[in-house]
């Protein structure tokens, strides 16, 4: 198996801008995970699916970021507008139960000038 | 707020010493998971222990969780410079993170 697959792995765009980035999970994973990770509030929980429905996206830090899930196979996250502050590494994860074992990708660093 | 906290921030050790990093929380928890993160990637689960273990041995490492105080330790022994890394303990079915260990072993 590939793994959980993200992209792009970086990205640098201007305030203002809209930014979507995009996850593969694990084939036949039914949670989906999205993360954000900073030097100064560490690794926070932005939202998380099962079986294709979001469950929690108390972490989503304003209306700027939506999250959906349109199947099994693919999951976006886009800010829109994008600001400096939400300059991060945004990373998905995937587990067959939401006890269980996280697989993550590579994360996605997003740099907002 | 942060719902896990580690210490230390940092450890640097020498190659062949044990490394212990500790873990503390403030939910009640079902499990705590540790997660191992390499520079620019992503993060890799390394063990998985239940509210009802109070210790698990997976390898060179050793978890131990003291429900009644929130806490739970991670000892990598006889370490490598491979295990260069930041380590991070994660609860309430992956809800929350530490704050993470950088974990350095010299040589």
């Amino acid at each position: 198996d590939a793994g959980v697959i993200q992209s792009p792995r970086h990205e640098v765009t201007e305030m203002g801008q809209e930014v979507t980035l995009r996850c593969k999970p694990i084939s036949g994973h039914d949670y989906l995970f999205w993360y954000r990770q900073t030097m100064m509030r560490g690794l926070e929980l932005l939202i998380y699916f099962n079986n294709n429905v979001p469950i929690d996206d108390s972490g989503m830090p304003e209306d700027r970021f939506s999250a959906k899930m349109p199947n099994a196979s693919f999951s976006t996250l886009k800010i829109q507008p994008s600001e400096p502050r939400d300059s991060a590494v945004y990373f998905c994860a995937s587990s067959t139960q939401n006890t269980g074992e996280l697989f993550f990708g590579e994360g996605s660093r997003l740099t907002v000038l | 707020s942060q719902q896990g906290e580690e210490d230390p921030q940092a450890l640097s050790i020498q190659e062949g010493e044990n490394a212990t990093m500790n873990c503390s929380y403030k939910t009640s928890i079902n499990n705590l998971q540790w997660y191992r993160q390499n520079s620019g990637r992503g993060l890799v689960h390394l063990i998985l222990i239940r509210s009802n273990e109070r210790e698990k041995h997976s390898g060179r490492l050793r978890v131990t969780l003291d429900t009644s105080k929130k806490s739970s330790s991670l000892l990598i022994t006889a370490s490598r410079a491979a295990d260069t890394a930041s380590y991070f303990c994660a609860g309430a079915n992956n809800l929350f993170f530490g704050t993470g260990t950088r974990l350095t072993v010299i040589p």
